[in-house]
C-alpha cells in the first residue's frame, strides 16, 4: 500500500515563477518528511526536510509546508530555474524497527522552461 | 569529502547468474539502507544494516536476496539466480547513527537478459 502519494506525475513552470509540488500521506505516525531531487541516471539528492512538530521550513529558494491535519505537504521553489528541472520525490519516515527507512512517493517530474 | 559510493554503476547479468552490488557509506556514517526502484515507480525500502548487523530486512524478498555490512569494507547486496524481474535501479543510502536524513549513492542499474 502506498503510504506517500504524489498525485501529479508532471509539472511545467516558467523560469522565475513559483513551482509548487504536492505530497499526501496516510500514516499519521510519520515524524519526518523529506524532499529529494533526482536527475536521470543519478541517485536522489537530499533537498530539505521538516519535522512533524513544525509547519514550515525554509532553505534558500526551497520552502516546505506541512499541514498535519490534512496529511499534506508541499515544496515551493521560488524563483524556479531551468536547473531545477528534475524528478522530485517526497518521502516520509518515523523511527521503527527499520530505523528511519524512507517511504517514497512515485515522484513529480518538474520542467522549468526558459 | 566523498559521498556514498556504489559500484558497479551498470551491471548486466544473464538469468540464473549472481549479482553483487557494493556500497561504501559516507565517512562517519554507520547506517546503511538499500532501496530498489522499478521503472516509473518510487524507491522501495529493502534492508537496513549497521556494521556487522542486519537490523531489518522486511522489504527484501525472502529468497535469492541477501545483504551484509561487514566490519571492514563495503556493504554488499547479493542477488542469486537473477530473473528478469530483478532488473531495476538499486540505491544505497547512508546516515549517521540516530539520524533520519539519508544520503544516496548514484545507484547500480541491473539489467537481466
Amino acid at each position: 500500500d502506498q503510504q506517500v502519494k504524489q498525485n501529479s506525475p508532471s509539472l511545467s513552470v516558467q523560469e522565475g515563477r513559483i513551482s509548487i509540488l504536492n505530497c499526501d500521506y496516510t500514516n499519521s505516525m510519520f515524524d519526518y518528511f523529506l524532499w529529494y531531487k533526482k536527475y536521470p541516471a543519478e541517485g536522489p539528492t537530499f533537498l530539505i526536510s521538516i519535522s512533524s512538530i513544525k509547519d514550515k521550513n525554509e532553505d534558500g529558494r526551497f520552502t516546505v509546508f506541512l499541514n498535519k491535519s490534512a496529511k499534506h505537504l508541499s515544496l515551493h521553489i521560488v524563483p524556479s530555474q531551468p536547473g531545477d528541472s528534475a524528478v522530485y520525490f517526497c518521502a516520509a519516515t518515523s523511527n521503527s524497527n527499520s530505523g528511519y527507512a524512507l517511504n517514497f512517493g512515485k515522484g513529480t517530474s518538474l520542467l522549468v522552461t526558459p | 569529502n566523498a559521498g556514498v559510493m556504489q559500484n558497479p554503476r551498470h551491471l548486466v547479468r544473464r538469468r540464473g547468474q549472481e549479482a553483487r552490488l557494493r556500497c561504501s557509506p559516507m565517512k562517519g556514517h554507520s547506517h546503511v539502507y538499500w532501496y530498489r526502484q522499478l521503472p516509473e515507480e518510487g524507491l522501495k525500502f529493502m534492508v537496513y544494516l549497521q556494521k556487522e548487523n542486519i537490523i531489518d530486512e522486511s522489504g527484501m524478498p525472502k529468497e535469492r536476496f541477501s545483504a551484509e555490512f561487514p566490519k571492514e569494507g563495503p556493504s554488499i547486496l547479493r542477488i542469486q539466480q537473477v530473473v528478469r524481474g530483478d532488473s531495476a535501479a538499486y540505491f544505497c543510502a547512508s546516515s549517521e547513527a540516530e539520524a533520519y536524513e539519508q544520503y544516496f549513492g548514484p545507484g547500480t542499474r541491473l539489467t537481466v537478459t
